[in-house]
């Protein structure tokens, strides 16, 4: 047990739905970072959050975002949902701030499936 | 975008043989980690390395981070089915002023081990 929890675990929806994915980093952690984990692009960075701030952005697509509020925990916002959105979303946090508290540590994940 | 290689993608071994992976990108990194899925779960951190040169275990695995900082490899010592998921390398880059760069991963290792 990594310490960082997601929730739902599995969430089922439509095209051109919206669908928010929470995230709860271990405690103390004061990073969240976004990854998408699909069978033909692995795992790919989308976003990532210190405290409260983002601070950086990978393969994010316009129809997603995401925030992380005061209590540390962060969402992540897909919308206008395409079938090709299916796919496990990650949640990681580290401590962050300084280059030696960097590791992520990741959750379990939200499997995503858009029909 | 960065790209990391790596092989083999997947490896169907007996029980108490050893094992190497490796990765190798077309940029170099300050950082290589290693990470371990089991189905239904997010990656687990196995190693870290810092350092070019620097050889770490972690048990029966062992990891290197390659001298040109482009590369780096996992050897698992005696496999045991446990050992059994799919193995991920990943690269990270330290941003100008020392804050961390974003995790580009590898597509995977698949491991399987017959008992």
């Amino acid at each position: 047990d990594s310490g960082v929890t997601q929730t739902p675990k599995h969430l089922i929806t439509a095209t051109g739905q919206r669908v928010t994915l929470r995230c709860s980093p271990r405690s103390g952690d004061l990073s969240v970072y976004w990854y998408q984990q699909s069978l033909d692009q692995g795992l790919q960075f989308l976003i990532q959050y210190y405290n409260g701030e983002e601070r950086a952005k990978g393969n994010i697509l316009e129809r997603f975002s995401a925030q992380q509020f005061p209590d540390l925990h962060s969402e992540l916002n897909l919308s206008s949902l395409e079938l090709g959105d299916s796919a496990l979303y990650f949640c990681a946090s580290s401590v962050g701030g300084l280059p030696n508290q960097e590791t992520q540590y990741f959750g379990p994940g939200t499997r995503l499936l858009v029909l | 975008g960065q790209q990391l290689n790596q092989s083999p993608q997947s490896m169907f071994i007996q029980e108490g043989e050893d094992v190497s992976m490796n990765c190798t990108s077309s940029s170099i990194f300050n950082t290589w980690l290693w990470y371990k899925q089991e189905p239904g779960e997010g990656p687990v951190l196995l190693i870290a390395l810092y350092k070019a040169g620097e050889l770490t275990s972690n048990g029966r695995l062992t990891a290197q981070f390659g001298i040109t900082r482009k590369d780096s490899f996992l050897n698992i010592s005696a496999s045991i089915p446990s050992d059994v998921g799919i193995y991920f390398c990943a690269g990270q880059l330290r941003n100008y002023g020392g804050s961390q760069g974003n995790l580009i991963f590898g597509k995977g290792t698949k491991l399987s081990v017959k008992p």
